[in-house]
């Protein structure tokens, strides 16, 4: 059962701590993409990968860090450094063929609450 | 950076009407796509339009794409309650790797 899977679904943090989510795809995409997205708001980019070991910065990385080590995992961790971490997560990954891209395959998404 | 801005914000209607949302861009594209997302879930992509296509269909949706004004449009005809969600165009820029999104109609089917 092919797919892209995030973990977990919710996700509590203290001020002060880090955390990493989870996303894996057993699609063999290319390219994996991090999106924040607030209540009523649209997704910003954090972080995207295009190749493993390989990952560039999007609209809103401060504070937000990546690895892509395997091709089917881009886990996200959120450091103390983000002064406002509280918000839905959403992975999300596509086949890159070298021409316009492709359509992109969402994960569940994770919420981050800070307490 | 905004790429795509929908219109309307949000959108109320009865079920079995049509729906109709719209999407401006500012900068030259090479594919626009539409995306839906249930409340609380991940998106689903629904329908890609490239450059030089103006009209595509799928199903019940049917999305026009005018370059000349930058702006693209999604029909959905017979609306269910199983269509309320929110809906999103997203856009790629010509020099770039990345699509962005814009902030989404939310649409309402009322019984």
């Amino acid at each position: 059962d092919g797919g892209i899977t995030q973990s977990p679904k919710y996700l509590f943090r203290k001020e002060g701590q880090n955390v990493t989510l989870s996303c894996e795809q057993n699609l063999n995409h290319d390219a994996m993409y991090w999106y924040r997205q607030d209540p009523g708001q649209g997704l910003r980019l954090i972080y995207y990968s295009q190749i493993v070991n390989d990952f560039q910065k999007g609209d809103i990385a401060e504070g937000y860090s990546v690895s892509r080590e395997k091709k089917e995992s881009f886990p996200l961790t959120v450091t103390s450094a983000q002064k406002n971490p509280t918000a839905f997560y959403l992975c999300a990954s596509s086949q890159l063929a070298g021409g316009p891209l492709n359509e992109q395959f969402f994960g569940p998404g994770t919420r981050l609450t800070v307490l | 950076s905004q790429q795509g801005e929908e219109d309307p914000q949000a959108l109320s209607i009865q079920e079995g009407e049509n729906a109709t949302m719209n999407c401006s861009y500012k900068t030259s594209i090479n594919n626009l796509q539409w995306y839906r997302q249930n409340s609380g879930r991940g998106l689903v992509h629904l329908i890609l339009i490239r450059s030089n296509e103006r009209e595509k269909h799928s199903g019940r949706l049917r999305v026009t794409l005018d370059t000349s004004k930058k702006s693209s449009s999604l029909l959905i005809t017979a609306s269910r309650a199983a269509d309320t969600a929110s809906y999103f165009c997203a856009t790629d820029a010509s020099r770039d790797d990345k699509i962005i999104f814009g902030k989404g109609t939310r649409l309402h089917i009322l019984p």
